[in-house]
């Protein structure tokens, strides 16, 4: 059964820091891995989607990594704001599955 | 454009009602999912529809959970005789293919917040 890990559960940095988010997982049988981003009250947003060919994935500010061999993700924040406070989540899809796995989160306070 | 839309946001049951939750998902998108997440926790998978098949509910917690969605757009999770465990929020996610390519991200609701007393 595929488990999902973040560390830290919960992170607060001032403004302007880098930082960085993991996310390990137990069956490297996996599709694809995406990144989502919740704020209070609210659906997820996808952030970034990683195929398991992929390596890593850029938008803008942030960036994931995938490496499926050792089960670990990493989602890297560049010049953290305010507004990327926010609950972070790693889930990722098995292979000949549809549904997403998640982890439980790290919360993320950035202040200004 | 419209996004994944969810109905009512907000409900209160009493233990032993039963609950009617709504998903509207994205004008043509196949596939179409429901989570559950507990306070804290992440969400949890608990069916998936292709168009109107329901091709997957392994992760319906009970028999008192029933899913459907009989046109291929819209679908209804009902819950019957609720329980205090069933408080969550329910999500709703849709996507526009199976697999391949960024058509497969999943699009969330914005949920609906239950508790029951």
């Amino acid at each position: 059964k595929q488990e999902v890990t973040q560390i830290p559960a919960a992170l607060s940095v001032p403004e302007g820091e880098n930082l960085v988010l993991n996310c390990s997982f137990t069956d490297s049988a996996i599709y694809n891995l995406q990144w989502f981003r919740q704020d209070p009250g609210k659906g997820l947003t996808s952030l970034l989607l990683i195929q398991s060919s992929q390596r890593e994935q850029t938008s803008g500010r942030l960036n994931a990594s995938l490496d499926k061999s050792s089960g670990r993700s990493t989602l890297y924040i560049a010049a953290s704001q305010p507004g990327d406070s926010a609950t972070y989540l790693c889930a990722v899809k098995n292979t000949g599955f549809q549904k997403l796995v998640f982890g439980t989160g790290t919360r993320l306070l950035v202040s200004p | 454009g419209a996004g994944v839309s969810q109905s009512p946001r907000y409900k209160v049951a009493k233990r032993g009602q039963d609950v009617a939750l709504r998903c509207d998902p994205i004008s043509g998108h196949v596939s179409l999912f429901w989570y559950q997440q507990a306070l804290g926790q992440g969400p949890e998978f608990l069916t998936y529809f292709q168009n109107e098949a329901q091709l997957d509910k392994s992760g319906l917690p009970s028999d008192r959970f029933f899913a459907e969605r009989p046109e291929g757009s819209v679908s209804t999770l009902k819950i019957q005789r609720t329980q205090q465990e069933d408080s969550a929020v329910y999500l709703c996610a849709s996507s526009l293919v199976l697999a391949g390519g960024p058509g497969e991200t999943q699009y969330f609701g914005p949920g609906t917040r239950l508790l029951v007393l």
